[in-house]
């Protein structure tokens, strides 16, 4: 099966601006989670859907990040505006209940953000 | 809040050795851990998982074991190759949770 993809792989912007990010999850699955990597930590949960509802962004600063899963299928992540401290690889995961009861999450190859 | 600490940090072994990679996490209400390999500007691959009520899972040269009740988990890599250099990440899942709480990942390197 294919994996996730996610678009663009690189990008680099002057702090202010702001970014979009897309990811395609794994066909079926109906859980998509975005995680932030700052360099030398592991990942960190943004937020989770759960078909087309969010399901835990306690984690996602609202203030400038914003993230949609229309359709329940592919999912957009925005930052408006960027700020240095957003210098990070943004993963995108999808996951379904597997036979053995556990919702083992398949990751994309992500998106390195660099902010200048 | 759970936190997980992955111990040593970095390491470096000659190729062929056998190595032991630790995590702890604090909080033991978890319905399962995986073990994830990292390469270097690349996503995440799953290398092991362990429901809550499994004690160990191995998959080729890589055991992971799993203590619940003293919140620590062990992954093994036997005879060590330089395609084995990585960031080796521990994540857990909460029972109730989806989402996944990391460590911040072992860095391996494996010299030739």
């Amino acid at each position: 099966e294919a994996g996730v993809a996610q678009s663009p792989r690189y990008k680099i912007i002057e702090k202010r601006q702001s970014v979009a990010f897309w990811c395609n999850p794994i066909s079926g699955h109906a859980t998509l989670y975005w995680y932030q990597q700052i360099l030398g930590q592991g990942p960190k949960l943004l937020i989770q859907f759960q078909n087309n509802g969010v399901v835990d962004d306690s984690q996602l600063p609202k203030d400038r990040f914003s993230a949609e899963r229309l359709k329940g299928v592919d999912s957009t992540l925005k930052i408006q505006p960027a700020k240095l401290e957003d210098s990070a690889v943004y993963l995108c995961a999808s996951s379904s209940l597997r036979g053995t009861g556990s919702y083992e999450q398949y990751f994309g190859p992500g998106t390195r953000l660099t902010v200048t | 809040k759970q936190e997980v600490t992955q111990i040593p940090a970095a390491l470096s072994v000659p190729e062929g050795e056998n190595l032991v990679l630790n995590c702890s996490f604090t909080d033991s209400a978890i319905y399962n851990l995986q073990w994830f390999r990292q390469d270097p500007g690349k996503g995440l691959t799953s290398l092991l998982l362990i429901q809550s009520s499994q004690r160990e899972q191995t998959s080729g040269r890589l055991n992971a074991s799993l203590d619940k009740s003293s919140g620590r988990s062990t992954l093994y890599i036997a005879a060590s190759q330089p395609g084995d250099s990585a960031t080796y990440l521990c994540a857990v899942r909460r029972t109730g949770r989806r989402a996944l709480t990391f460590g911040s990942g072992t860095r391996l390197q494996v010299q030739p």
